[in-house]
């Protein structure tokens, strides 16, 4: 069956340009997460949705980073005014069940969006 | 601060090498933990998780880790590696607080020559 896919795969943009990363989860899967992964280090948590809701964006790094599920399936990552320090691959998973306290879940990645700001 | 460590950032094998990658993290109480493979050009996926019960985990490919409370530690191990095990390979910790969030060591880059 198909992954989670993620468009742009590469995106590059000058600085203070607004950008916009798509993320398809799996079908039918409920719990949504946006990571950011720097140059050298690991993915860091951004946003987490269970269906439309967002219930966790305490990873967003700036006001100038918004994240949106409407329809509880699509999720758009809009960074506005972009800088450097935002050039970055932003991954998006999914897992099937709504988050909770196990945690016990595994989430499923998409290939990631690479962003190069000039 | 609470995170992940991973002290190797580079590795590299020969082919039928054992392998031993370390992670610790500094989260008390319960915790979740998982290893991540990133092979060239791919996603990133599953290799091992760790919940409860027996502290040594399988996973796919022939990995295994094993989880040592006392130490704070989940070390990722491989008998014999193989050339296709070139990849990064990340631990992840969930800290039990909530919403499944995922904290992830820096990652190793291991190569192994055939």
């Amino acid at each position: 069956g198909a992954g989670v896919s993620q468009s742009p795969r590469y995106k590059v943009a000058k600085r203070g340009q607004d950008v916009a990363l798509r993320c398809d989860p799996i079908s039918g899967h409920v719990s949504l997460f946006w990571y950011q992964q720097a140059l050298g280090q690991g993915p860091e948590f951004l946003t987490y949705f269970q269906n439309e809701a967002q219930l966790d964006k305490s990873g967003l790094p700036s006001d100038r980073f918004f994240a949106e599920r409407p329809e509880g399936s699509v999720s758009t990552l809009k960074i506005q005014r972009t800088q450097q320090e935002d050039s970055a691959v932003y991954l998006c998973a999914s897992s099937p069940r709504p988050a909770g306290t196990s945690g016990k879940e595994e989430q499923f990645f998409g290939p990631g969006t690479r962003l190069t700001v000039l | 601060a609470q995170s992940v460590s991973q002290h190797n950032h580079h590795v590299i094998l020969s082919e039928a090498a054992s392998l031993e990658l370390g992670c610790n993290y500094s989260y008390g109480g319960t915790v979740n933990l998982f290893w991540y493979v990133q092979y060239p050009g791919q996603h990133l996926q599953l290799l091992l998780k760790y919940f409860s019960g027996d502290p040594l985990v399988k996973g796919i490919k022939g990995f295994e880790a094993e989880f040592i409370k006392s130490k704070f530690s989940f070390n990722l191990r491989k008998p014999s590696v193989q050339w296709s095990d070139t990849a990064e390979y990340f631990c992840a910790v969930n800290p039990y607080t909530g919403f499944q969030k995922l904290v992830f060591g820096t990652g190793t880059r291991l190569l192994v020559s055939p």
